[in-house]
């Protein structure tokens, strides 16, 4: 079984419709991340969190928010989805000490 | 404001080629990891650099960390098709044991031809 996994895969939506993605992991690490990748850009990070307490913005979370609900389960929510936010996004978890940093499977979003 | 560049951005090469892909960055770390990416994949961890003068050998690729210079390379020795995907350099910028975050580079997409 995958240790990060992503739901749902892929998800095609309208302006305007509110959608969340869902990130679990098995690793038992306590820090996780949401990132949104665009083609030819990178991967540019949207919230982190390192324990169930604590919430951080990244270098792009305007239209964005999270809910850590677990230590395994971090949601990352666009509240009124637009299609610029068309991307690749990516959950990823890190340990403690070497900071390496495991992704998730990706979701694949459209706003139409 | 940590800025970290690869070059080149796009790479075609022979298979059974030698090449080296940079990576360079703006401002202090002693943390820095490689990535690859196939295509419409996750990305795959490589390489944990955690300090200066690392050096990490996996196969046919080589990726090596000179913190002083704030550079890292990542050498590919005699290309085979199986190697080309999208390699990624990613530094972290708190650089501590108490979190990390990491800026990603761009990506260089790797095509290696028979």
């Amino acid at each position: 079984d995958a240790d990060v996994t992503q739901t749902p895969r892929n998800r095609i939506t309208k302006t305007g419709k509110r959608i969340m993605l869902e990130c679990s992991q098995t690793k038992g690490h306590d820090r996780m991340y949401w990132y949104r990748q665009d083609p030819g850009l990178g991967l540019r990070l949207i919230y982190y969190s390192f324990d169930v307490k604590d919430i951080n913005k990244g270098e792009i979370s305007d239209g964005y928010s999270v809910s850590r609900q677990a230590q395994a389960k971090f949601s990352l929510s666009l509240e009124s989805a637009i299609p610029n936010q068309t991307a690749l996004y990516f959950c990823a978890t890190s340990d403690l000490w070497r900071g390496e940093q495991f992704f998730g499977p990706g979701t694949r979003l459209t706003v139409l | 404001e940590l800025k970290v560049e690869q070059n080149p951005l796009f790479l075609s090469m022979q298979e059974g080629k030698n090449y080296t892909i940079y990576c360079n960055y703006s401002t202090t770390s002693d943390r820095l990891y490689w990535y690859r990416q196939d295509p419409g994949k996750s990305l795959e961890s490589l390489f944990v650099l955690l300090s200066n003068g690392a050096v990490k050998q996996e196969g046919r690729l080589m990726a090596s960390l000179d913190t002083k210079a704030r550079l890292s390379t990542l050498h590919i020795t005699a290309a085979v098709h199986d190697l080309s995907a999208t390699y990624f350099c990613a530094v972290d910028k708190m650089n501590n044991n108490a979190g990390n975050m990491l800026t990603f580079g761009g990506g260089t997409r790797l095509m290696v031809k028979p």
